[in-house]
């Protein structure tokens, strides 16, 4: 129980779906983020949120759009997509001040586009 | 922007053995956080520096902050089957909370 639940934990879908993956957590924390993390590669920071706005967004394509409708509750919505948009999509939260803040992660979503 | 070299990429060790991967970064870093993967889960927080020189253990892993700000390592010693995963390093340049992770160190225990 790492106190950040994601869900579904797989996912597939079609590139002209549309699917919403969720995040939740119970830590207090106020700082939510969104990773992607495909084979062979570092993780890759796609969005931020602190206190439910929105702080960093790494030029991620509009096919994803993340939203936080308060400080326990982070979506990433989903269409369009590619496939090579498949991957482990890992949600993590912390809490916002100080330099001692550690990141925990959710068991991840595993999506499939076909 | 910053990166982090992690190494080795893969071990293949005898259950019993020691273990020590590292982690190197272009920039300076204020804090290092090492996680662990299990296949199909996500990454689990092992252990947290904030200091350079600081040494933490958590069980039987180590992990020391370096001095020049620049690099982390992890030691396992006396690795178990369930030891097997993938461990990142991660790293966080000034205040904000943007953390960037190694490549990983695969690694794998023969029985």
């Amino acid at each position: 129980e790492t106190g950040v639940t994601q869900t579904p934990r797989h996912l597939v879908m079609g590139m002209t779906n549309k699917k919403s993956l969720k995040c939740e957590q119970h830590l207090g924390h106020n700082a939510m983020y969104w990773y992607k993390q495909s084979a062979k590669k570092p993780l890759e920071l796609m969005f931020v949120y602190s206190l439910e706005e929105r702080v960093e967004n790494n030029s991620v394509p509009s096919r994803f759009s993340p939203e936080c409708p308060n400080s326990s509750h982070l979506f990433l919505h989903l269409h369009t997509l590619q496939p090579e948009d498949s991957a482990l999509y890992l949600c993590a939260s912390s809490r916002e001040t100080g330099l001692n803040t550690e990141a925990f992660f959710g068991q991840g979503t595993r999506l499939t586009v076909v | 922007g910053q990166q982090l070299n992690q190494s080795p990429q893969s071990m293949f060790i005898q259950e019993g053995e020691d273990v020590s991967m590292n982690c190197t970064s272009s920039s300076i870093f204020n804090t290092w956080l090492w996680y662990k993967q299990d296949p199909g889960e996500g990454p689990v927080l092992l252990i947290a520096l904030y200091k350079a020189g600081e040494l933490t253990s958590n069980g039987r892993l180590t992990a020391q902050f370096g001095i020049t700000r620049k690099d982390s390592f992890l030691n396992i010693s006396a690795s178990i089957p369930s030891d097997v995963g993938i461990y990142f390093c991660s790293g966080r340049a000034g205040g904000g909370n943007k953390l960037t992770f190694g490549t990983g160190t695969q690694l794998k225990v023969e029985l």
